[in-house]
């Protein structure tokens, strides 16, 4: 399997739920990013990890929390969301140094 | 601190016309540029990227970009718009030390038989 690979494609979850969002890439990579693709919103930077260590966090709530237990691992755990969370979250991965960033496919995320 | 702004958030053209897409950036630092496209239900997909070589890039599914610094530029354009061309094309502009990318609002295409 290669690239970027982001599951479940699809989550519907509830106000009180807890869940969480997957990200695997296969390039290699040593940086890897969570954006979230809202509908009336640009693209927008959420966290970045670099050797996996956080170096961003673009002031995001707490309910959202991340984790990179290893270079080609990413999650993001969801908790007590809100409607206006539903969105699109992306995955990236890239190489520092280099500045093409791969993308995956996404999970859509709605939150009732 | 970066932006970019993305002229029209849908464009029409016919199969076969020019697809023009326009993208202004500001940056504080010579920016890397990158034209994304995503398709209905996808991930983006890099077109291209300009990093500072030459200034027009060509890249893939016969797109190319122009880096204009004293515009602050960098429109995609295809000669020929082909009816796989539909989809939303994003401009992203990053710092030259990391790639954390800033996004435009993006342009949606569709294309007319």
């Amino acid at each position: 399997e290669t690239g970027v690979t982001q599951t479940p494609r699809h989550l519907v979850m509830g106000m009180t739920n807890k869940k969480s969002l997957k990200c695997e890439q296969h390039l290699g990579h040593n940086a890897m990013y969570w954006y979230k693709q809202s509908a009336k919103k640009p693209l927008e930077l959420m966290f970045v990890y670099s050797l996996e260590e956080r170096v961003e966090n673009n002031s995001v709530p707490s309910r959202f929390s991340p984790e990179c237990p290893n270079s080609s691992h990413l999650f993001l755990h969801l908790h007590t969301l809100q409607p206006e969370d539903s969105a699109l979250y992306l995955c990236a991965s890239s190489q520092d140094g280099n500045t093409e960033a791969f993308f995956g496919q996404g999970t859509r995320l709605t939150v009732v | 601190a970066q932006s970019v702004t993305q002229l029209g958030s849908h464009v029409s053209v016919s199969e076969g016309a020019l697809v023009l897409l326009r993208c202004n950036y500001s940056s504080s630092v010579p920016p890397y540029l990158f034209w994304y496209v995503q398709y209905p239900n996808q991930g983006l997909q890099l077109l291209l990227k300009y990093t500072s070589a030459a200034t027009l890039v060509k890249g893939i599914n016969g797109f190319e970009a122009e880096f204009k610094k004293s515009e602050t530029s960098f429109h995609l354009t295809k000669p020929s718009a082909h009816m796989s061309d539909a989809a939303e094309y994003f401009c992203a502009v990053s710092k030259a030390a990391g790639n954390k990318l800033t996004f435009g609002g993006g342009t949606r295409v569709l294309v007319k038989p």
